[in-house]
């Protein structure tokens, strides 16, 4: 079936270096990409997205790339900090009739920092 | 600016017990409103979502039942609890665009004994 997924379960980065989240979509009718960072007991946090029309977007030290043809979402984050340490979702906004809009998330991406 | 809240923080009940879990939203009108589940570990599993007052769609068969009473206002129940309900449930609130990004609450830890 159509799903979203993550090709690493989990990355270990040295603090300072850069990271790189990758994620693998197979619907290419989906239109809208988020990526979200989750702390441990707590609620999945808005990163940054794109839209399909758009093969990369810059934030503040994070970058998502979008690859429509190999169907691939990646997110960078520059300069990682300890603070970055959480697991990383990707999600895909698909129509589901009308104007409702539902999200299907990978697996998620646990990144964790060392100092 | 819009916020969205949840409580409880955490819960912990027994098994055959009745649920109600709460969301609110503020700060925008007409949302649409979704509650998922993850357990630990694992990724997020939608189980109802709401376009409108009273207008409630289920994903998967379950135990649960979600009812919204008022615009800005999102309600999980279950009439028995099972211990396969105990996890971590999350609502979320977005606009009509296609554009427009899910916002999560802090999330609920339910633990079913």
């Amino acid at each position: 079936g159509e799903s979203v997924g993550l090709h690493l379960p989990t990355l270990s980065v040295q603090e300072g270096d850069n990271s790189i989240i990758n994620c693998a979509y197979s619907n290419s009718a989906s239109d809208y990409f988020i990526w979200y960072k989750q702390e441990s007991g707590k609620g999945p946090q808005f990163i940054i997205d794109i839209r399909s029309n758009m093969d990369k977007r810059q934030g503040q030290r994070v970058t998502v790339l979008l690859n429509k043809t190999v169907k691939h979402l990646s997110l960078q984050i520059a300069a990682t900090q300890p603070g970055d340490s959480a697991v990383y979702f990707c999600a895909e906004n698909r129509n589901s009739g009308g104007s409702n809009y539902k999200l299907t998330f990978g697996k998620g991406t646990l990144l964790t920092v060392n100092p | 600016s819009q916020t969205i809240h949840q409580w409880p923080a955490t819960l912990v009940q027994p098994v055959g017990s009745p649920l109600s879990l709460e969301c609110t939203v503020e700060g925008t009108s007409n949302p649409n409103l979704y509650w998922y589940r993850q357990a630990a570990g694992r990724g997020l599993q939608l189980l109802f979502y709401s376009v409108g007052i009273g207008q409630i769609s289920s994903e998967v068969p379950q135990n649960l039942s979600a009812s919204r009473p008022q615009d800005r206002q999102f309600i999980l129940s279950s009439k028995k609890l099972l211990l396969s309900d105990s996890g971590f449930y999350l609502c979320a609130w977005t606009g009509k665009a296609s554009s427009d990004t899910q916002y999560f609450g802090p999330g609920t830890r339910l633990t079913v004994l």
